[in-house]
């Protein structure tokens, strides 16, 4: 059965620290990884990651995908209350359609 | 970014009442896509995809009779949750594959409908 993990489920820390979230997956077929940022509602997209070892960045925000290990990581830099959201990250599955898989979201509180 | 339309935002309606929940792709066409349904600090599950002209393909567990799900049309998919119960409650979100040659992981979502049942 394919499975996205992530963790922590949640965690709270203070303005200007760092975060670094995590994101483990079995598949049969991978063919990409996502990350989503989930404030009130709808997923916006963050982060598409196909290739090992290529880091992604936008801002504070950069993620890294390891498909050895079947891994990745989110980073956060110099976080802020806006960062405050769950933090998603889903699998992208072979085959005609995107299907994704998503993880169990970590919860992020960003406290002033 | 392309834009999802999902409508209504918010539904209450009494037990046993049928409600239908709509997901438009505004300004491009898809011929897939998701239907999830998320309950209070859960994830995304996916309950099924959804093909422009044909039938919906629904992940284990997901009761096809209970969940009617229509894509008549490039732009549009429907989820009719029949003979609601209380349980049925929960956060639906539908996202859309964008129609381009190659495939595109980047999904894009609505904005989801929260239906209470009473």
């Amino acid at each position: 059965e394919d499975k996205v993990v992530q963790s922590p489920l949640s965690l709270v820390v203070h303005e200007g620290d760092t975060v670094t979230l995590n994101c483990s997956y079995e598949v049969t077929n991978f063919r990409s990884l996502l990350w989503y940022k989930q404030e009130k509602k709808a997923p916006t997209f963050l982060f598409m990651l196909t290739s090992s070892g290529i880091e992604k960045k936008s801002g504070r925000l950069s993620s890294i995908l390891d498909k050895k290990e079947l891994f990745s990581i989110l980073n956060i830099t110099a976080t802020q209350t806006g960062d405050s959201a769950v933090y998603l990250c889903a699998v992208g599955i072979g085959g005609a359609t995107n299907k994704l898989i998503f993880g169990t979201g970590t919860l992020l509180a960003v406290q002033p | 970014g392309a834009v999802v339309s999902q409508h209504p935002s918010r539904v209450i309606c009494k037990s046993g009442t049928s409600v239908k929940i709509e997901c438009r792709s505004l300004d491009f066409q898809a011929t897939t896509m998701f239907w999830y349904r998320q309950f209070p600090k859960q994830s995304l599950m996916l309950m099924a995809t959804s093909n422009e002209g044909s039938k919906a393909t629904y992940e284990q567990g997901v009761e096809k009779d209970k969940f009617l799900i229509n894509h008549a049309s490039l732009t549009l998919s429907t989820l009719t949750v029949t003979s609601a119960h209380p349980e049925d409650s929960s956060f639906y979100i539908c996202s859309a594959q964008q129609f381009i040659s190659a495939p595109n992981e980047k999904l894009f979502f609505g904005s989801g409908t929260q239906l209470s049942v009473l």
